[in-house]
């Protein structure tokens, strides 16, 4: 089936530094890729997304790129903070019995240190 | 605004019980969800319903059965609980199923089976 990789599991940096967390995708035919963030017991929460007619879009410190060639796309945190520091998911769109559903990610833990 | 609302939120079920997830979400959205989250495992699909009266199969389906009860609600029924399904359990909506849609989760229900 379809399966979205996400690297890497863990990601540790310090307060201000930037952080880059990658995926790569399996089907050719994805075309929304959106990030969500999930703090410790708390629900996912959608922080940013991209279209695949679009390669880059930023939202103050959030970035995410796209590369449709090579079938992979990646969230950029500039100038990390402690409140960063959660698991990300990214996710792609899959077509499939008739409907378009979302393939996520395993997941990322970033850890921020002040 | 209560968004997506799953009960409940803590269960102990021992081997071979049944239990029910409800969930209700005041959007008015016509696609619901049901996922799963394992440690390392990202976000696995078990159902979802595309609109009231249809609910089709997802990543993981298997010891799972669902019920759209109307447009607001979609619970989620185990009927024999295995320590395999020990997990958190989300449900979530969006206005509906397609790659250009939202999805909005709930709190999360943490089910341990013993």
């Amino acid at each position: 089936g379809e399966n979205v990789e996400q690297h890497p599991s863990t990601l540790s940096v310090q307060e201000g530094d930037s952080a880059v967390i990658k995926c790569t995708y399996s089907d050719s035919a994805s075309n929304y890729f959106p990030w969500y963030k999930q703090e410790l017991g708390k629900r996912p929460q959608l922080i940013i997304d991209i279209r695949s007619n679009v390669g880059e879009k930023k939202d103050q410190r959030i970035a995410v790129t796209l590369n449709k060639t090579a079938k992979h796309f990646s969230l950029h945190i500039t100038e990390t903070q402690p409140e960063d520091s959660a698991v990300y998911f990214c996710a792609a769109s899959s077509f499939s019995g008739g409907y378009n559903k979302l393939i996520f990610g395993a997941g990322t833990r970033l850890a921020v240190h002040p | 605004n209560a968004g997506v609302t799953q009960t409940p939120k803590f269960q102990v079920l021992k081997t071979g019980q049944s239990m029910t997830l409800q969930c209700a979400q005041d959007m008015n959205h016509n696609s619901m969800y049901w996922y799963r989250q394992d440690p390392g495992m990202g976000l696995r699909l078990i159902y979802y319903s595309a609109s009231e009266g249809t609910t089709d199969k997802g990543e993981v389906p298997n010891g799972y059965n669902v019920s759209r009860l109307n447009k607001r609600e979609f619970s989620l029924r185990l009927e024999s609980a295995a320590p395999s399904q020990t997990s958190v359990y989300f449900c979530a909506s969006s206005e509906a199923v397609g790659s250009r849609n939202t999805i909005y989760f709930g709190e999360g229900s943490w089910l341990t089976v013993v």
